[in-house]
């Protein structure tokens, strides 16, 4: 089974910096398979990055994805005030069928 | 708007049943596989339940396998999930995901609580 680790655990940034998330996997995985979620506190996850570097629709361009094999890292280039929030990625399409990572928060320094 | 709404959430006992709910609205939900996703208190994200458009595929995480459920009515428009036998560590806000295959489209949850 593939299992997803996310660093760091935490990172604290000031708006404006730029937040360099990762994900690494156990085993090489399809970059067709690889998607990110922003979660902030009290609401529901969204998708913001699948297919590893495509963004989902009405994510600003700021948020960028890449990476290959078992490890994949998602940018925001210039962190506004709202970016801050807890980040997984996510595998999909194996037994079990979607694996997520076990986030990534970004914190306002 | 494509929407998901979710409802049924509420105080079980250990061991005890509940059928949560999953309404879509704005896209045609026949379309679509549908996932079930949860979050324990404090914690990060568990995909629970996945069933295909005309329910032929079926696929559950091992820490649910065998007590829940999942079903869909494409004429209600609406995800269900079944949980029997209910145990402490189900304790979690459960979202429903549209698969497109991965998850663009969540409901906002419904909180399940398990505890005597």
């Amino acid at each position: 089974e593939i299992v997803l680790t996310q660093s760091p655990g935490t990172v604290s940034l000031s708006p404006g910096e730029r937040a360099t998330l990762s994900c690494r996997a156990s085993q090489s995985v399809s970059s067709g398979s690889l998607a990110w979620y922003q979660q902030k506190l009290g609401q529901a996850p969204r998708l913001l990055i699948y297919g590893a570097s495509s963004r989902a629709t009405g994510i600003p361009d700021r948020f960028s994805g890449s990476g290959s094999g078992t490890d994949f890292t998602l940018t925001i280039s210039r962190l506004e005030p709202e970016d801050f929030a807890v980040y997984y990625c996510q595998y999909y399409g194996a037994l079990p069928l979607f694996i997520f990572g076990p986030g990534t928060k970004v914190d306002i320094k | 708007e494509e929407q998901l709404l979710e409802s049924g959430g509420d105080l079980a006992q250990p061991g005890g049943s509940l059928r949560l709910s999953c309404v879509a609205s704005g896209f045609s939900f026949f379309r679509y596989a549908m996932s079930w996703v949860r979050q324990a208190p404090g914690q990060g994200l568990e995909w629970v339940a996945f069933i295909s458009t005309t329910s032929t595929n079926i696929q559950y995480a091992e820490t649910v396998k065998g007590r829940f459920t999942v079903s869909r009515d494409n004429s209600k428009n609406t995800l269900y999930l079944y949980m029997n036998s209910l145990r402490d560590e189900d304790t979690a806000i459960y979202y429903c995901a549209r698969e497109t295959p991965y998850m663009d489209i969540w409901g906002e949850g419904t909180t399940v609580t398990v505890s005597s």
